[in-house]
């Protein structure tokens, strides 16, 4: 069975542009969570996805947002970037809910400039 | 929120030393899993362990819920298994998994 995918996996950008990150989860997982990861804070928690809804959003601002397919593949989008935003971000997907034992993907590496 | 906490925060092993890292976490929890995270980032699931005890391979994993810890063996390491280790919990008032800082390990020839 075929794991997280996630693109770009590298990505360049100049501050106030906006960007698109893509997730696809495990086949048969409906739940798609996003996790953003920088030396100083470590891993921290963006958002989860399940059946197209937000269930749940961590402490971000409003330039973070997302959306779900009906084929639960995700996607986030930051808007007005700043050079905090410069992180790996993880995409993780789960059967049901984030109780359940969580995947990971690759991760996509944004770099802002 | 939760508190997650690792120790130790670095270790450097000899090939084929044995180790136990170590998990506390402040309140009951529905999830916890170990991750090694390799050197591209990727997050390799290891456990899945809210409770009880699992083996796999030289790895192995127990989680004693009702004191709030978990620890995690790595038996006759390997230079492959460098790398950080992450515990990660799920409150079970909460929705979303909490990282510890990590344990950072290197394994020398």
């Amino acid at each position: 069975k075929a794991g997280v995918t996630q693109t770009p996996r590298y990505l360049i950008k100049t501050r106030g542009q906006q960007v698109t990150l893509s997730c696809s989860p495990i086949s048969g997982h409906r739940s798609v969570s996003w996790y953003q990861q920088t030396p100083g804070q470590g891993l921290q928690f963006l958002f989860e996805y399940f059946s197209e809804t937000q269930r749940n959003k961590g402490n971000f601002p409003g330039r973070f947002s997302g959306r779900q397919f009906s084929n639960s593949r995700s996607e986030m989008n930051v808007s007005t970037l700043e050079l905090g935003d410069s992180a790996l971000y993880l995409c993780a997907s789960s059967l049901v809910v984030s109780a359940y034992e969580q995947y990971f993907g690759p991760g996509t590496r944004l770099t802002v400039t | 929120g939760i508190q997650v906490e690792q120790s130790p925060p670095d270790l450097i092993l000899q090939e084929g030393a044995n180790s136990t890292l170590r998990c506390n976490f402040s309140d009951s929890v529905n999830n916890l899993q170990w991750f090694h995270q390799n050197p591209w980032g990727q997050l390799i699931n290891l456990f899945y362990i809210p409770s009880g005890t699992k083996q796999n391979g030289r790895l192995s994993a127990t989680t004693v819920a009702t004191e709030r810890y978990s620890l995690l063996y790595i038996s006759s390491s390997q230079t492959t298994d460098s790398g950080v280790y992450f515990c990660a919990v799920r409150p079970g008032s909460g929705y979303a998994l909490n990282f510890g800082k990590g344990t950072s390990l290197l394994v020398t020839p």
